[in-house]
């Protein structure tokens, strides 16, 4: 599975839009985009995944780059409960064989009041 | 979405006993389940991979005679830590993947904190 670069941390204000980077220079063909967040002692929360489309659902939105060596992820109106670890994670999909997700270290976005 | 609860929350063990989590699907059923451990302020850590009926698949430097995983049913796992020691504390997480090809997402567990004195 390609390899994700994410920055250590974030700061965003409450009400803002909270834009998180990720590169994944080395993405294959197959392999889609996945996000997933960690609040503090708490189990990993899927989020949104993409292939090469923008993608939107109620949480967050994905922006994928044309060459989709890069990702946006996109929380809209962030709150205080939106602070937490993000995990963006590269892989094929599950109909190829690929199974496991490999975490790597994500970024902690803390949400100020 | 798809549940995935796990129990105990947290336990407190004494070293060198064994402590048994479950890993359970509430609402689906789980051909494959993943167990993963996380350390404080690190990220998750993936441990092994069963696949209902079959052994599990050890990530290396993972002890398959240490960390017990059976898969006995398509909405149950186990991982039992055997003979405990206090660098075995941990998060200890769980995770399934449903039946189906629509099943991209994994479902993650709420987690159990394992805690050797």
């Amino acid at each position: 599975d390609a390899k994700t670069t994410q920055p250590t941390s974030m700061d965003c204000a409450e009400g803002r839009a909270a834009n998180l980077p990720c590169n994944h220079s080395t993405i294959s063909g197959n392999e889609y985009v996945y996000w997933y967040r960690q609040i503090h002692s708490q189990g990993p929360q899927y989020i949104i995944h993409g292939l090469k489309n923008n993608e939107t659902n109620e949480m967050a939105s994905l922006i994928i780059t044309e060459d989709r060596k890069s990702s946006t992820l996109i929380l809209p109106h962030a709150t205080l409960r939106d602070t937490a670890v993000y995990y963006c994670i590269v892989r094929a999909p599950p109909l190829l064989g690929a199974q496991k997700l490999v975490f790597g270290q994500g970024t902690r976005l803390t949400i100020n009041p | 979405g798809a549940v995935v609860s796990q129990h105990p929350s947290r336990v407190i063990c004494k070293s060198g006993t064994s402590v048994k989590i479950e890993c359970r699907s509430l609402d689906f059923q789980a051909t494959t389940m993943f167990w993963y451990r996380q350390f404080p302020k690190k990220s998750l850590m993936l441990m092994a991979t069963s696949n209902e009926g079959s052994k599990a698949t050890y990530e290396q430097g993972v002890e398959k005679d240490k960390f017990l995983i059976n898969h006995a049913s398509l909405t149950l796992s186990t991982l039992t830590v055997t003979s405990a020691h206090p660098e075995d504390s941990s998060f200890y997480i769980c995770s399934a993947r449903g039946l189906g090809e629509s099943s991209y997402e994994q479902y993650f567990g709420p987690g159990t904190r394992l805690t050797v004195t």
